[in-house]
């Protein structure tokens, strides 16, 4: 059983449109990062949140942690094909080990 | 960011011989790596935590005997797969915080194929 549950696992969809990705648990976590990989390469950090209620904004980029900091997403806005990669969720819970999510494959159509 | 490298990238090696692969922390110090394994399309498992100067700790289902960790300094941590088979055919990846922080930078990945 997986402790950080992410939806949806896959997602594609038109150059310009809106996406939006979910990480849900039932544990508290100190912090979550969400990072996106490439095919072949190391997962490249994107954002780390800590805050409950908080919101951070990288470009076209926006990362909620739930006010209870055990659920968090991620908003792209405009999406380019750029954006395509497979996006995970991370949480920690006090040290540094992290819990994954099963991660989201985003694929976005010229 | 903190940069994190690995070598090498790509390895082949026939079953039954041993593979040797680095996890470098290039401009920070690492008391701390992780060692993970990735399957196609799937999220990365946990393998271990290594740890500078003492034994690593192994996840659970994870046999120490087969892959076998070394982190003789702060800034290099080696996992070391005894008697490759096929199944251990797969895409690692090892991590480190950066001190004071739980956000974690990732190596590249070395691509292992067991023939």
């Amino acid at each position: 059983t997986q402790l950080l549950e992410q939806s949806p696992q896959f997602l594609s969809i038109q150059e310009g449109e809106n996406l939006t990705v979910y990480c849900n648990s039932s544990s508290v976590f100190s912090s979550l990062q969400w990072y996106r990989q490439e095919p072949g390469e190391g997962p490249v950090l994107l954002v780390t949140v800590v805050t409950g209620g908080e919101v951070k904004k990288l470009k076209r980029l926006t990362f909620q942690f739930g006010d209870a900091r055990k659920d968090s997403s991620l908003h792209i806005t405009a999406a380019q094909p750029g954006d395509t990669g497979l996006y995970l969720c991370a949480g920690a819970r006090g040290d540094y080990k992290l819990s994954f999510g099963a991660g989201t494959t985003v694929t976005v159509r010229a | 960011g903190a940069v994190v490298s690995q070598h090498p990238s790509r390895v082949i090696c026939k079953s039954g011989t041993s593979v040797k692969i680095e996890c470098r922390s290039l401009d920070f110090q690492a008391t701390t790596m992780f060692w993970y394994r990735q399957f196609p399309k799937q999220s990365l498992m946990l393998m271990a935590t290594s740890n500078e100067g003492s034994k690593a700790t192994y996840e659970q289902g994870v046999e120490k005997d087969k892959f076998l960790i070394n982190h003789a300094s702060l800034t290099l941590s080696t996992l070391t797969v005894t008697s490759a088979h096929p199944e251990d055919s797969s895409f690692y990846i090892c991590s480190a915080p950066t001190s004071g922080s739980y956000e974690q930078y990732f190596g590249p990945g070395t691509r292992l194929t067991v023939t």
